[in-house]
């Protein structure tokens, strides 16, 4: 079975500060990875994604992720956040591209 | 390209009653997903659709929950009857086929059961 663990479940930084969101999985198989941003009331939009190839991603709104197999992670990372950055971020996990594992998710406060 | 859409936004329905959500796909995409996504969780699988056939349904509830896509294109969710815990945000995906990468994400509809 596959699982993500997303390590808290709330994240503040002050504007133009780095942001980073902690994502682990649990994968018996090569894994998928995926980042997904969700803004109040709307649905999710895809952030990046790891299937095979290059270990950096790179995202929309400038963010990027790291797959380091060795941790078993695929934590998500922009250099400068924004206020408009500020939303709810889940990591998922799939090995065959059908059945998306989320995590709880991590809510990004971003402060003036 | 138009989204996924889904309707309605919001519905409150006392426990016992029933319930039921519309899915419009995008267009072309074969595949199609209804997720549960309680507060404070990641989005749940309920249901996968590859054209009108049931791909998995392992975690719908179907002593209350069913689906169809009988001309494999909008879907339609019901909960009969509804219970407290039903209480959550409801969200179609869809993408192109099996194999495809990416889902896309409709807004979902919040069901509120009091």
């Amino acid at each position: 079975a596959q699982s993500v663990t997303q390590l808290g479940s709330h994240v503040s930084v002050s504007e133009g500060a780095l942001v980073l969101l902690r994502c682990n999985y649990s994968s018996s198989v090569p894994p998928y990875l995926f980042w997904y941003v969700q803004y109040p009331n709307q649905g999710l939009q895809l952030l990046l994604k790891y299937t095979t190839g290059a270990t950096l991603v790179k995202g929309i709104n400038g963010f990027e992720a790291e797959f380091k197999k060795s941790e078993t992670s695929f934590h998500l990372t922009k250099p400068s956040a924004h206020m408009s950055d500020a939303a709810e971020y889940f990591c998922a996990v799939t090995s065959d591209f059908q059945k998306l594992v989320f995590g709880t998710g991590t809510r990004l406060l971003v402060s003036p | 390209e138009a989204g996924v859409a889904q309707s309605p936004r919001y519905k409150i329905i006392e426990k016992r009653q029933s319930v039921a959500f519309w899915c419009n796909p995008i267009s072309g995409h074969a595949t199609l997903y209804w997720y549960q996504q309680i507060l404070g969780q990641g989005p749940k699988l309920l249901i996968q659709f590859q054209n009108n056939g049931v791909v998995d349904d392992s975690q719908l509830p179907k002593d209350r929950f069913s689906a169809e896509r009988l001309k494999g294109v909008d879907s339609t969710l019901k909960i009969q009857p509804a219970k407290l815990e039903d209480s959550a945000v409801y969200l179609c995906a869809s993408s192109l086929g099996q194999g495809s990468h990416e889902q896309y994400f409709g807004p979902g509809t919040r069901l509120t059961v009091t």
